[in-house]
Formats: structure tokens, C-alpha cells, sequence
């Protein structure tokens, strides 16, 4: 199984601030046939599922706000929030969808300094 | 608008079984890759296991820690989706997730989530 890595476990930015968040997978997920990399990035808050912010590692899925992108290939990858706002706190996984399981990183949790 | 309803959660003995639901909308269903994702009580996200479109073969992929255990079918002409889970363990117990991939993803990146239903196992 591929096993995926985030860091750090927790961040906390000041409002206005940017936030990183990196995700390393233990073998490359960019599929050289279409040189594509099969990573999405998701973000939970408290008592909801889930919401899609992006995937290929850095599409941005409709509706997103342009302060979220993704960026990276092969086995090194990163979740940007270029300037952090209120509503942005939550845990943020990333998952590879390369090969089944598709596994999912253990969560980075975003507050507010 | 797609819609994911799951039911069929509950409290259930270790080693007991349990079938869940996953009723969709506003899909093509017939072409979708359905995935179930779990969650545990405070912790991460578990991805459980996908069911291809009977176009891609209609097969299942599973987890380690579900395969063998759990299975995944669909209905198609009802647009129902189903895990059939059998000797349960105290660590199955989650929120369970029915979830669609965005199209062309291979079942990965999952744009459409139900609201979940939860799963306890307990004695």
C-alpha cells in the first residue's frame, strides 16, 4: 500500500497569513502515461463530511476559493492557503488515487494563531 | 444535484453483521465508481473499498483491514449502492461514508460525500 505522510500534524497562522500544508507518498503517484499525478487534497470541518479542494495535485475543484492550490509531483506534494481566513479552520487530508487502497494522509489541523 | 443517502447504521455485537445503504441521485449511476470512506470516532479518514461500473467490470477493491469481511455490491437499477460488513470488530466502529468520484478519476478523487451513517461495535 502506499502510504502517505503529512506535515505538520497541526499548523496555526495568523489571519491574512499563508498556510502550508505537505503530503509525501511513500512511492510516486505521477502516472508518466499522461503525466498525471493522482493526489487530491480535501477539507473537513467540525461535523461535516468532507469537501473536494483539489485534485490531479493541482486542479482546483469549482467553487473553491482562489486562496487554495495545489502543488508538487511525484512524491512530494503541497496544499497552499495563500491568505488564511476564519472559515479556513479545519483538518485538511491529502489521499493518492494511483492504486487501490486509495489511502488517505492522517490529517493536518488548521487554526487561527 | 448529486445526492448520497446512506442508512443502515446501528449498534452491533463483535462478530455480528450489518448491511448499509446508499441510495444516490442526480447521477448517472450505471457509469459511476462508488467508494465507501470510514471515519473513527476523533481520527482520520479510512478509505474502505470502491465498486467499479459494470461497464469497467463491476469489480471491487477492498482494504486490508476490511477484505474478507466486507463486501461491496450495487443495484443498479434501483441506483443503490451496499456494504454488507460480517465479523465485526470493536475497531470497525465509524461513521461510514458513501461517496462518487469526480468523473475519470478512477473512483479517487471524491467530489461527492453523503452525510454518513454510523456504525458501533460493541458488546
Amino acid at each position: 500500500d502506499i502510504v502517505m505522510t503529512q506535515s505538520p500534524d497541526a499548523l496555526a497562522v495568523s489571519l491574512g497569513e499563508r498556510a502550508t500544508i505537505n503530503c509525501k507518498s511513500s512511492q510516486s503517484v505521477l502516472y508518466s502515461s499522461n503525466n498525471k499525478n493522482y493526489l487530491a487534497w480535501y477539507q473537513q470541518k467540525a461535523g461535516q463530511p468532507p469537501r473536494l479542494l483539489i485534485y490531479w495535485a493541482s486542479t482546483r475543484e469549482s467553487g473553491v476559493p482562489d486562496r487554495f492550490s495545489g502543488s508538487g509531483s511525484g512524491t512530494d506534494f503541497t496544499l497552499t492557503v495563500s491568505s488564511l481566513q476564519a472559515e479556513d479552520v479545519a483538518v485538511y487530508y491529502c489521499q493518492q488515487y494511483y492504486t487501490t487502497p486509495h489511502t488517505f494522509g492522517q490529517g493536518t489541523q488548521l487554526e487561527i494563531k | 444535484e448529486v445526492q448520497l443517502v446512506e442508512s443502515g447504521g446501528d449498534l452491533v455485537k463483535p462478530g455480528g453483521s450489518l448491511r448499509l445503504s446508499c441510495a444516490a441521485s442526480g447521477l448517472t449511476f450505471t457509469d459511476a465508481w462508488m467508494t465507501w470512506v470510514r471515519q473513527a470516532p476523533g481520527k482520520g479518514l479510512e478509505w474502505v473499498g470502491l465498486i467499479r461500473s459494470k461497464y469497467d467490470g463491476g469489480t471491487a477493491d477492498y482494504a486490508a483491514p476490511v477484505k474478507g469481511r466486507f463486501t461491496i455490491s450495487r443495484e443498479d437499477a434501483r441506483n443503490m449502492v451496499y456494504l454488507q460488513m460480517n465479523s465485526l470488530k470493536t475497531e470497525d466502529t465509524a461513521v461510514y461514508f458513501c461517496t462518487k468520484d469526480v468523473p475519470f478519476t478512477g473512483g479517487g478523487a471524491i467530489a461527492f460525500w453523503g452525510q454518513g451513517t454510523l456504525v458501533t461495535v460493541s458488546s
